[in-house]
């Protein structure tokens, strides 16, 4: 268990509303990370962070925005979302080269 | 061309068989390889990493080919609790983490 916790476990929002989603750690792990999984396709990398306030994009990071203002937390905003952004969201760390994931949380937007 | 390809099965197999997965991978330069176990609706848990001279968990063993750019997962004598989708996942420098799509295993009793 690395100790991550997301919140919230689900949302449904509208299209065009703000939404944040939460991944928290308790071991003080440096390197943080924001993936989206959907059918066919693996994970994908949104955003990534290697340390307070050091965060960069990943392969999908259009429409999404991050922030890591503290060691145990990244935070996931969309801006505005909409039903392409509807996905399973996983943070993750990295202790070593390995990486482990938070139980994830199911978005739908409508 | 996906950079991490799998089959996506689903095998089925009978409690007790030994079944193998297979990944193929296109970027030359990932240095590292992990096999992970999603169940349904959960998060992906790390199953082994993959050394170059390939390595053994229990009932489990992997093997790296670099030459032909593909890893392989063994399962011997397998569990009903085995029964998940398992993803084949590549590591380039210090963060692109790349995921194939996972292969389902489904054994049956």
């Amino acid at each position: 268990d690395a100790g991550i916790t997301q919140s919230p476990r689900h949302k449904v929002t509208e299209t065009g509303t703000p939404v944040t989603l939460r991944c928290h750690q308790t071991e003080n792990h440096r390197y943080m990370y924001w993936y989206r999984q959907d059918p066919g396709h693996g994970l994908r990398l949104i955003h990534y962070s290697y340390g307070v306030k050091d965060t960069d994009k990943g392969e999908v990071s259009d429409g999404y925005s991050v922030s890591r203002s503290k060691t145990e937390d990244f935070l996931l905003t969309l801006e505005s979302a909409t039903s392409s952004q509807t996905s399973v969201y996983f943070c993750a760390i990295s202790l070593g080269l390995e990486q482990y994931f938070g139980p994830g949380t199911r978005l739908t937007v409508t | 061309r996906k950079e991490v390809e799998q089959d996506p099965g689903p095998f089925n197999v009978p409690e007790g068989a030994t079944v193998a997965f297979n990944c193929t991978y296109s970027n030359s330069a990932s240095q590292s390889f992990f096999w992970y176990r999603q169940d349904c609706r959960k998060e992906p848990k790390l199953l082994m990493s993959v050394y170059s001279s390939g390595n053994e968990d229990g009932r489990f063993t992997a093997q790296l080919n670099r030459a032909s750019q593909y890893i392989s997962l063994l399962i011997r004598d397998s569990k009903l609790s085995d029964s998940a989708t398992y993803l084949c996942v590549t590591l380039s420098g210090t963060y692109k983490y790349i995921f194939g799509t996972g292969t389902r295993l489904k054994v049956l009793a």
